[in-house]
C-alpha cells in the first residue's frame, strides 16, 4: 500500500531563516505530489504541484519554492521566512495523470509552522 | 478556475442530532466531488466521493451526500451524530485536472 511521510511534524524558524520540509511517497511511481497550506477558516490553497520529475507548477506568488528532485520526493523550499509564512502546510499525492474520483488526493500528516 | 463555497464556519450539535453541511461550487462542467474530513490531531482523510451514478453518494461512518446538479450542490449528511464526529469537514472539487480545490472547511463540535 502507498503511504506518505512528512518531517518535521513541527517547527520553528526566525524571521529570515531558510526553510526546508520534505515529504517522500512510498508504494507507488511516478505520482502527482502537491503541497497546501490550511490557514484556519480559509481551507486549504494550493501553492505548487508536480507531475514529474523537475516539473514544479506554482499557483500562488508567494516567498517559497518547491522542488522534486526525485520521483517521490517534494520538498518545499524558502531562502529567508517572512512571519506571513507561519502556518500549516501539507503535502499530498495522487495517481496521474489527472485528480479524480478513481485519483483522489491523499494527505500526509502536515507541517506546523511558526515564525518567529 | 472552480471555487467552493461551505455555508457553515462552525456547527455546534448535541449527539444523536442531524447533521448537515452544505457545499456549492461554482463550475458548468463534468466535476468530481469529495468531502474530506480531518479529526483532531489526526490527517485529512477522504470521507466519500462522486463522479457519476447514483446522486447520493454513501461515505465512511455513516456520513452520505446528495449531488444535485441543477444547484451545484454537493452537501454532506449524517442522521445521527456521535461525539467522534467532532472534526473539521472540507468540501472539495476538481474538474478532471491536476487540482483539487477546497471549500474553506466547517468545523463540527459534537456534545454530548
Amino acid at each position: 500500500s502507498q503511504t506518505i511521510h512528512q518531517w518535521p511534524a513541527t517547527l520553528v524558524q526566525p524571521v529570515g531563516s531558510p526553510l526546508s520540509l520534505e515529504c517522500t511517497v512510498e508504494g507507488t511511481s511516478n505520482p502527482n505530489l502537491y503541497w497546501y497550506r490550511q490557514a484556519a477558516g480559509r481551507g486549504l490553497q494550493l501553492l505548487f504541484y508536480s507531475v514529474g520529475i523537475g516539473q514544479i507548477s506554482s499557483e500562488v506568488p508567494q516567498n517559497l519554492s518547491a522542488s522534486r528532485p526525485q520521483d517521490r520526493q517534494f520538498i518545499l523550499s524558502s531562502k529567508k521566512l517572512l512571519l506571513s509564512d507561519s502556518g500549516f502546510y501539507l503535502c499530498a499525492w495522487s495517481r496521474g495523470p489527472y485528480v479524480s474520483y478513481n485519483s483522489p488526493l491523499h494527505f500526509g500528516n502536515g507541517t506546523r509552522l511558526t515564525v518567529t | 478556475a472552480q471555487s467552493v463555497s461551505q455555508h457553515n464556519h462552525h456547527v455546534i450539535l448535541s449527539e444523536a442530532a442531524s447533521l448537515e453541511l452544505g457545499c456549492n461550487y461554482s463550475y458548468g462542467g463534468t466535476v468530481n466531488l469529495f468531502w474530506y474530513v480531518q479529526y483532531p490531531g489526526q490527517h485529512l482523510q477522504l470521507l466519500l466521493k462522486y463522479f457519476s451514478g447514483d446522486p447520493l453518494v454513501k461515505g465512511i461512518k455513516g456520513f452520505e451526500a446528495e449531488f444535485i446538479k441543477s444547484k451545484f450542490s454537493f452537501n454532506l449528511r449524517k442522521p445521527s451524530v456521535q461525539w467522534s464526529d467532532t472534526a473539521e469537514y472540507f468540501c472539495a472539487v476538481n474538474a478532471r485536472d491536476y487540482k483539487l480545490s477546497f471549500g474553506a472547511g466547517t468545523t463540527v463540535t459534537v456534545r454530548a
